[in-house]
């Protein structure tokens, strides 16, 4: 059963406005939650992340707001550039989790239309 | 600056054969962890490692087994493939001593495996 859960496969924004990624999660005890990003061919790189005891975490265009009681996160990306384009998981850690143990989303795939 | 490295990067098998997928870091890095990706189903974890000589299975074990003899290697074997084995494994390592980047893990590249 999946706990962290990436509801829309894909997602298409035009250049230069905002682009909203979204992930819920069921396991009200995970304490931190990172975004990653994957171009075709490559392994996912760290984007941004947050702790359970935060609510927003801002990096330069990414912002990812974390809301505990909906058991809900979301990635902003303000503007959008075509080199966006990519696939974001969303992954959890804490709970029940080994040590140092992530357990991510299935993605969603970000285009930017320039 | 290599960070996390997979070899081979592609491989074709036929059902029934072996072989050994090889991830090295030289980050230090105490944990390493072995993925499998498939379509809609995001990154799934096989086995993971916590430090040299331990292993432990993670959501999706069967079928394969793992090693850690050094520190900054992990072995994924596949001892006799299976067409459902065909995916792209991706290798990760991450330290528990590294602060608020304690939960971030470092990809390798991914190897692709077809299993025919």
């Amino acid at each position: 059963d999946q706990q962290v859960k990436q509801n829309s496969p894909s997602l298409s924004v035009q250049e230069g406005r905002i682009s909203i990624l979204n992930c819920d999660y069921t396991n009200s005890m995970f304490d931190y939650f990172l975004w990653y990003k994957k171009y075709p061919a490559e392994g996912p790189t760290f984007l941004i992340s947050i702790s359970s005891i935060k609510d927003k975490n801002e990096d330069g265009r990414f912002t990812v707001f974390l809301n505990k009681s909906a058991k809900h996160l979301s990635l902003h990306i303000v503007p959008s550039q075509p080199g966006d384009s990519a696939v974001y998981f969303c992954a959890a850690s804490g709970g029940a989790l080994a040590p140092g143990q992530l357990t991510f989303g299935s993605g969603t795939q970000l285009t930017v239309l320039p | 600056n290599a960070g996390v490295t997979q070899t081979p990067k592609f491989r074709v098998l036929k059902t029934g054969q072996s072989m050994t997928l090889l991830c090295a870091q030289d980050m230090n890095h105490e944990y390493m962890y072995w993925y499998r990706q498939d379509p809609g189903m995001g990154l799934r974890l096989i086995h993971y490692s916590v430090g040299e000589g331990t292993t432990a299975k993670g959501e999706v074990p069967d079928g394969y087994n793992v090693s850690r003899l050094k520190k900054q290697n992990f072995l994924l074997g596949l001892e006799s493939a299976a067409p459902s084995q065909t995916s792209v494994y991706f290798c990760a390592s991450s330290s528990p001593s590294l602060g608020k980047a304690k939960n971030i893990q470092y990809f390798g590249a991914g190897t692709r495996l077809s299993v025919l």
